[in-house]
């Protein structure tokens, strides 16, 4: 299977811990997006990422989160002192080019519940 | 502030009949318009996409159609199918982000 993977598909974390996120891209795609889904919401955008470089993060809290793509390995999300409205389901996508218009291959998103 | 609306949370439809999903958006600065459809526990999935300079694109069952005065897009699906029945997000593109909407749930009827 050479479409996005997304781990683990379920986190749960109690208030205060962190959560990490990983999404690996689709084979030969370099343009990574971050997106958060609340119950009975769209998908709203968090943050775009080429390999080492953020390009856009205006989606994103100020506080507690953060992203990264690094040269190897996945793209990570990380959630530093979870609070119960984090939690939500959390979807990775990814693309070939930059071109406007080219649909993003989503994973299958990692369900985060904060107790 | 929701730039792109789909103001029906739900729709059912008789299989073989069309199913016509709609879409509002407030940026006349979207460039690109897509259709996603997304089962339970799974990602989105592309269906089609149209460019604002066009007013209508299609692709075996699905025809989307956009109106750029009316800052309106839908999708079309005919016949539709019970393999139809998902969650169908429209998303609106500008510069390096899109904006979905909050999804409309389709249910087709054998």
């Amino acid at each position: 299977n050479a479409g996005v993977m997304q781990n683990p598909r379920h986190l749960v974390r109690r208030r205060g811990q962190e959560a990490r996120l990983r999404c690996s891209p689709m084979k030969g795609h370099s343009h990574v997006y971050w997106y958060r889904q609340l119950p009975e919401e769209g998908l709203k955008f968090m943050v775009y990422l080429q390999k080492e470089n953020i390009i856009d993060e205006s989606g994103m809290p100020k506080e507690r989160f953060s992203a990264e793509f690094p040269k190897e390995g996945p793209s990570i999300l990380r959630i530093q002192q979870v609070v119960r409205g984090d939690s939500a389901a959390y979807f990775c996508a990814s693309s070939q080019y930059r071109e406007m218009g080219q649909p993003q291959h989503f994973g299958d998103g990692t369900r985060l519940s904060i107790l | 502030d929701q730039q792109v609306k789909q103001n029906s949370p739900s729709l059912s439809v008789q299989e073989g009949r069309i199913s016509i999903l709609n879409c509002d958006y407030t940026n006349s600065m979207f460039d690109y318009f897509l259709w996603y459809k997304k089962y339970p526990a799974e990602g989105p999935t592309f269906l089609i996409s149209i460019s604002s300079i066009k007013d209508k694109n299609e692709d075996g069952r699905f025809t989307v159609f956009l109106n750029k005065s009316a800052k309106h897009l839908s999708l079309h699906i005919v016949p539709s199918q019970p393999g139809d029945s998902a969650v169908y997000f429209c998303a609106a593109s500008a510069r390096s982000q899109f904006y979905f909407g909050t999804g409309t749930s389709l249910t087709v009827i054998p």
